[in-house]
């Protein structure tokens, strides 16, 4: 039972236009969201986190948006570059679960230069 | 910088083999996990540690065990590898337990079972 869901493996954007990554989740549970960025042989690095009482964070070019309602993260890259290239990973913890994160299956980004 | 430092980069075994997979990180954090990595599955959570001589089971701990014995180094046991467990597998680090503290990981060790 997936509690963390990325539906699209892969995207396709071109330079300089938005990218708009999607993750729906299904334990309401769930307090703190993360995204994590991937390029291969390299292990998983931080982006940006939101926490469940906000519906908005930004960090320059990268900005999570949450509906709790629709139980809907989407993280927005704007405007993309080729090094955006990468896998993307939704994550979900609840402090109620010992903050554990549960990630989602991944989303392939390639940005067209 | 975090930096969590993983043995092998790349590791051939046998079925029926006893494999070792350490993880080190320098930045005295409290939790260490590690994960599986497979196409289509994510990261998949297979054990953790709060402390020294703790762990805990994630979501898939069969034909695995840790130990944790000093603060900064945690390691994966399979302790009959099978060719199942061919995967990426990830170490991470955390300062603590709560959720708006993002884990660092390690750059994995491609393990292969042959």
């Amino acid at each position: 039972d997936q509690q963390v869901k990325q539906n699209s493996p892969s995207l396709s954007v071109q330079e300089g236009r938005i990218s708009i990554l999607n993750c729906d989740y299904t334990n309401s549970m769930f307090d703190y969201f993360l995204w994590y960025k991937k390029y291969p042989a390299e292990g998983p690095t931080f982006l940006i986190s939101i926490s469940s009482i906000k519906d908005k964070n930004e960090d320059g070019r990268f900005t999570v948006f949450l509906n709790k309602s629709a139980k809907h993260l989407s993280l927005h890259i704007v405007p993309s570059q080729p090094g955006d290239s990468a896998v993307y990973f939704c994550a979900a913890s609840a402090e109620e679960y010992g903050n554990k994160l549960v990630f989602g299956a991944g989303t392939i980004l390639r940005v067209k230069s | 910088d975090v930096k969590v430092t993983q043995s092998s980069r790349y590791l051939v075994k046998r079925t029926g083999e006893k494999v070792f997979l350490e993880c080190v990180q320098d930045m005295d954090h409290e939790n260490m996990f590690w994960y599986r990595q497979d196409p289509g599955l994510g990261l998949r959570l297979i054990y953790f540690s709060y402390d020294v001589k703790m762990k805990e089971k994630g979501d898939i701990p069969e034909g695995y065990s840790v130990s944790r014995e000093k603060k900064e180094r945690f390691s994966l046991i399979l302790e009959s590898a099978s060719t199942n467990q061919t995967s990426m597998y990830l170490c991470a680090s955390s300062p603590t337990g709560k959720g708006n503290q993002p884990q660092h990981f390690g750059d994995g060790t491609r393990l292969s079972i042959l």
